[in-house]
Parts: C-alpha cells; sequence; structure tokens
C-alpha cells in the first residue's frame, strides 16, 4: 500500500561510469513517468511507460539514456558513460493511465558524478 | 513547441496575506492543468487537476482558475501559512498522438512565507 518508491536514494559516481536508477510504482499503477530534475530547475520529461511500452522516449537526452519496465511494475533508467551534467535528483511518478490521472511522485533518486 | 511560463519566479509573502501565481500555456491540443506544490528535497505534491471544461477548483486555502480560451491559470493561495513556503508548478498535459500523457512542466513559482 506504499507509494512510489525510488532506490538507491543518493548514488555518487566516477565520469564515465553505468548507474541504475530503479522505481517501484504503486502497485495497478498503468503508467509510469521518469523527469530529471537538476539543481535549481524545473523538471524535465524524459520518457513514458504505458504498460510495459514506452509511447513516448522524445525526452531522453542522448542514446546514454535508455530505459525499460517489466511486468507492468519496476522501471529501471540506465545511463551509461556518465558525464558531470548528468548530475540531478531522477524522480520517477505513477499513475493509474495517462493523461487526466494524478501522478503520484517518489522521493526521486539524487546523482551525483565527479 | 509546447511550453509553461509561470510568474513571477519567486514570490515573498508575510503570514496570513494572500497571493496570486500565474502559469500561460502553449500545450497543444490540451488535456489538462495541474499545480503541484513541491518541498526542499520532496517530489511534488498534486493541487489541482482542471480539464477543457473547468473554469475553477479549490484545494482547502488553494484556489485555482483556468481560461482555457487565453491559455492561462492563476493560483491563488489565501491566508497562507508557514508551511506553503515551497515551489509551485504548473504543469500541462497534451493529449492525442505521441504526446499522450506527457506533461510539460513549468520553472515553479519559489514562495516564501515569513513570519
Amino acid at each position: 500500500g506504499a507509494g512510489v518508491s525510488q532506490s538507491p536514494s543518493n548514488k555518487v559516481t566516477e565520469k564515465g561510469k553505468d548507474v541504475e536508477l530503479r522505481c517501484d510504482p504503486i502497485s495497478g499503477h498503468t503508467a509510469l513517468y521518469w523527469y530529471r530534475q537538476r539543481l535549481g530547475q524545473g523538471l524535465e520529461f524524459l520518457i513514458y511507460f504505458q504498460g510495459n511500452s514506452a509511447p513516448d522516449k522524445s525526452g531522453l537526452p542522448s542514446d546514454r539514456f535508455s530505459a525499460e519496465r517489466t511486468g507492468e511494475s519496476v522501471s529501471t533508467l540506465t545511463i551509461q558513460r556518465t558525464q558531470q551534467e548528468d548530475s540531478a535528483v531522477y524522480l520517477c511518478a505513477s499513475s493509474l493511465g495517462a493523461s487526466i490521472y494524478e501522478q503520484y511522485f517518489g522521493p526521486g533518486t539524487r546523482l551525483t558524478v565527479t | 513547441k509546447n511550453q509553461v511560463e509561470q510568474s513571477p519566479q519567486s514570490l515573498i509573502i508575510l503570514e496570513g496575506k494572500n497571493c496570486t501565481l500565474q502559469c500561460n500555456y502553449t500545450v497543444s491540443p490540451f488535456s489538462n492543468l495541474r499545480w503541484y506544490k513541491q518541498d526542499t528535497g520532496r517530489g511534488p505534491v498534486s493541487l489541482t487537476i482542471m480539464t477543457f471544461s473547468e473554469n475553477t477548483k479549490s484545494n482547502g486555502r488553494y484556489t485555482a482558475t483556468l481560461d482555457a480560451d487565453t491559455k492561462q491559470s492563476s493560483l491563488h493561495i489565501t491566508a497562507s501559512q508557514l508551511s506553503d513556503s515551497a515551489s509551485y508548478i504548473c504543469v500541462v498535459s497534451a493529449s492525442g498522438g505521441t504526446s499522450y500523457g506527457k506533461l510539460t512542466f513549468g520553472q515553479g513559482t519559489i514562495l516564501t512565507v515569513h513570519p
């Protein structure tokens, strides 16, 4: 019955390493979203899943970013060959469906690339 | 390009006072508009969601308005409290096509309530 959870809560990695961020949505929520929020900036849409499919990947900033979702549940966001500009808080949200349904946000993963 | 612009960028008010935050958008086709409150270090929390046919919606001391013709929305906070200090984000959802379900976020208005 818990809300959206994300792990890890904090991640420090060296430039050039790969990282994997995890999101566990609220059970039964078919839509899942990933956002990025740089320090002092607004939220930036990355990708959205309906079920296990991603109808909109338009926000992924480069081919170093990829995401998948399995079992209409957990999702992972992978960043390959991290760069310092990837440092941000990565937020995941889920909702019962797309569009009108309210999105519930997780606490985010703070990624720092050194 | 779909855009959401908010004003002011930041606002300082005294506890107990009212304030109004503005949001202009160019998202098309329009589905709905949301206002979120984001406390520092936390994920956003929804305050209101309005569709095309709704022009006002309240949630406690928060009242949102929507003018779909001029593509403007406002969030009015009544009798502000210290706990209202946060970033308030206007978010617009598009409908149809590949933009279905995608939200466009404004940069937010940072509200600080002083005692």
